[in-house]
This record gives C-alpha cells, sequence and structure tokens, in this order.
C-alpha cells in the first residue's frame, strides 16, 4: 500500500516561510507527479500545485503564485512545498497527494501550519 | 479558469436512502479529468470515482458517477451508515480545482 508521510507540525510567525515535506513510499517518487492541497479549518479543499519528480517542472495555482515552491530532492526522494510571506488566512492542514495531472489516489497524513503572532 | 460548484451544501437523509450529488462546471470539461472523493471529520481525503464514472480500488458499488460536459453526479445508492461525510469534486485537468463540498448528514 502507497505512503506519503508528511513532515510534523509547525507553528510560524506572519511573514516567515514554511517548508513542508513529502515522502513516498515504493516507486512512487519516480512514477508519479505529486500535488499539494491545503484545507483551512473548518474549509474546503484548495489546490496549491504539483510537480512530476522525473521532469521536474512544476505547476502552481494562480492564487500562490510568487508565493510558493514546489521541488523534488532525487537524493532523497522527498518533494517539498515552500510557501513564504504567511498570513493568518494561510493556516491549514497541508496534505500531499499522489497524482498530477490525474486523480489523487494516495493521500498524506497532512502537516498542520498554524501563523501565529 | 474553471469553478466547480456543488450542490446542494448539505444534504439530510436517512440511512438506506439515496443521495444524489451534483458538481457543475463554468465550462465544458473533459470527463476523464473529473474525480470525487469522500472525507470523514479528522481524516485525509479518499478518492471515489476518477473520469467521472470509474470506482477506485475497494469501493462499494452502491457508489456510481456519471456525467458529461458542464454536469456530473455523484451517486450513494443505499446510504450506509459509513457514507455520512463530506463529498468533493475535483477537475484534474489542466486548470486544476475542487469543488466547495457536500456534506452528507444523518436525518
Amino acid at each position: 500500500q502507497v505512503q506519503l508521510v508528511q513532515s510534523g507540525a509547525e507553528v510560524k510567525k506572519p511573514g516567515s516561510s514554511v517548508k513542508v515535506s513529502c515522502k513516498p513510499s515504493g516507486d512512487t517518487f519516480n512514477t508519479y507527479g505529486i500535488s499539494w492541497v491545503r484545507q483551512a479549518p473548518g474549509q474546503g479543499l484548495e489546490y496549491i500545485g504539483g510537480i512530476i519528480p522525473g521532469f521536474g517542472i512544476p505547476d502552481y495555482a494562480q492564487t500562490f503564485q510568487g508565493r510558493v515552491t514546489i521541488n523534488a530532492d532525487h537524493s532523497t526522494s522527498t518533494v517539498y512545498m515552500e510557501l513564504t510571506n504567511v498570513k493568518s488566512d494561510d493556516t491549514a492542514v497541508y496534505y500531499c497527494a499522489r497524482g498530477f495531472g490525474g486523480p489523487l489516489d494516495s493521500w498524506g497524513q497532512g502537516t498542520l501550519v498554524t501563523v501565529s503572532s | 479558469e474553471i469553478v466547480l460548484t456543488q450542490s446542494p451544501g448539505t444534504l439530510s437523509l436517512s440511512p438506506g436512502e439515496r443521495a444524489t450529488l451534483s458538481c457543475r462546471a463554468s465550462q465544458s470539461v473533459n470527463s476523464r479529468y473529473l474525480g470525487w472523493y469522500q472525507q470523514k471529520p479528522g481524516q485525509a481525503p479518499s478518492l471515489l470515482i476518477y473520469d467521472a464514472s470509474s470506482r477506485a480500488a475497494g469501493v462499494p458499488d452502491r457508489f456510481s458517477g456519471s456525467g458529461s460536459g458542464t454536469d456530473f453526479t455523484l451517486t450513494i445508492s443505499r446510504l450506509e451508515p459509513e457514507d455520512f461525510a463530506v463529498y468533493y469534486c475535483h477537475h484534474y485537468g489542466s486548470s486544476r480545482t475542487f469543488g466547495q463540498g457536500t456534506k452528507v448528514e444523518i436525518k
């Protein structure tokens, strides 16, 4: 069974950056794309962006353009999502999921990012 | 940019009843790029349907998806207690986005 293991919860000050990691099991890193989705408290799902590690060119939702970077580290088979200049409304659970340009068929456990002064 | 609008926002039904959830796209989409997810409280979403009508592995056959163009439907033929949850539609083509969700609650 595919697993995507994410890094732990983060608490950040407004204006700082947060970086969340996602390590897929098996051959997922070399075979599939990885997408990032977030969910603010009590709200719905919001697409952030994604990457196919083998190609290395990320895609970002327009809402996050200029503030998010998604990259893949082939030495550790890990995908990262970094969000800069965070604000209180960036407080959310951030998920990585297997799939890009396709259905998201396996999800990480989620990483709670809290932005608070 | 494609916008997905789900209706109703909340569906109040009893176990054993049929649930019909709607997802409407702001422009015509390729049904190959339309999926549905179930999310229970405190859990990550789980893929139910992909390519508008194909069930994901392990999904019971009481779940079915249909539609094309701008109108898509998720149907749960007979609600089981574990089906009360929030459901999201998702377009994963060139303009990737989610609907705002439909909550199916116990009446």
